[in-house]
């Protein structure tokens, strides 16, 4: 099974910083990544598909990058409701379709 | 508006059966492939199940395999988690998701792009 790695684990930074969060899968995935967003107690939200692909209504802040094994999660300037866990998935080998560990990104 | 709704969870004895379901409104359910995704507390996502849109196609975790049994019912609108010998370790939050799909160039892209709340199964004696 592709393995899914994110880092960091957990960062802090402040409102209207730029944030990037890293991704590596096990071997090469292609494009087949998603990333999600998910806040205390409620579901996933999806942001972005494609690896690159920004889904209809979320921020342009938000932005994804990569191909193959290594993948990027960026906040170009951190608002206050984008504090929240963010998981990337993969979708180019399965089952399973396996999930990173997460992102915590809290308020420094 | 398109929504999914589970039901279902709820407190169960170690080896014990739950089934849980999962209500789709606003979207053609019979269209969609869909799945179940859960989460133990304090941890992080773990894709349980996929099931295509005409259930030719079923997929399961290693964890669960043997043990739950995923279905639909199109003319329902409505999505199916039946789970068997339950364990402490399946305790979690369990999410449906619809699975989306995007072409581009010469490949589908999947994601899952609408969520429902979830519904919490508590294993314990």
């Amino acid at each position: 099974a592709i393995r899914m790695t994110q880092s960091p684990s957990s960062l802090s930074a402040s409102t209207g910083d730029r944030v990037t969060i890293t991704c590596r899968a096990s071997q090469g995935i292609s494009s087949y990544l998603a990333w999600y967003q998910q806040k205390p107690g409620k579901a996933p939200k999806l942001l972005i598909y494609a690896a690159s692909t920004l889904q209809s209504g979320v921020p342009s802040r938000f932005s994804g990058s990569g191909s193959g094994t290594d993948f990027t999660l960026t906040i170009s300037c951190l608002q206050s409701e984008d504090f929240a866990t963010y998981y990337c998935q993969q979708y180019y080998s399965y089952p399973p379709r396996t999930f990173g560990q997460g992102t915590k990104v809290e308020i420094k | 508006e398109v929504q999914l709704v589970e039901s279902g969870g709820g407190l169960v004895q170690p080896g014990g059966s739950l089934r849980l379901s999962c209500a789709a409104s606003g979207f053609t359910f019979s269209s969609y492939s869909m799945n179940w995704v859960r989460q133990a507390p304090g941890k992080g996502l773990e894709w349980v199940s996929y099931i295509s849109s005409s259930s030719s196609t079923i997929y399961y975790a290693d964890s669960v395999k043997g043990r739950f049994t995923i279905s639909r019912d199109n003319a329902k609108n409505s999505l199916y988690l039946q789970m068997n010998s339950l364990r402490a370790e399946d305790t979690a939050v369990y999410y449906c998701a619809r699975d989306a799909e995007w072409f581009s160039g010469d490949y589908y892209y999947y994601y899952m792009d609408v969520w429902g709340k979830g519904t919490t199964v508590t294993v314990s004696s």
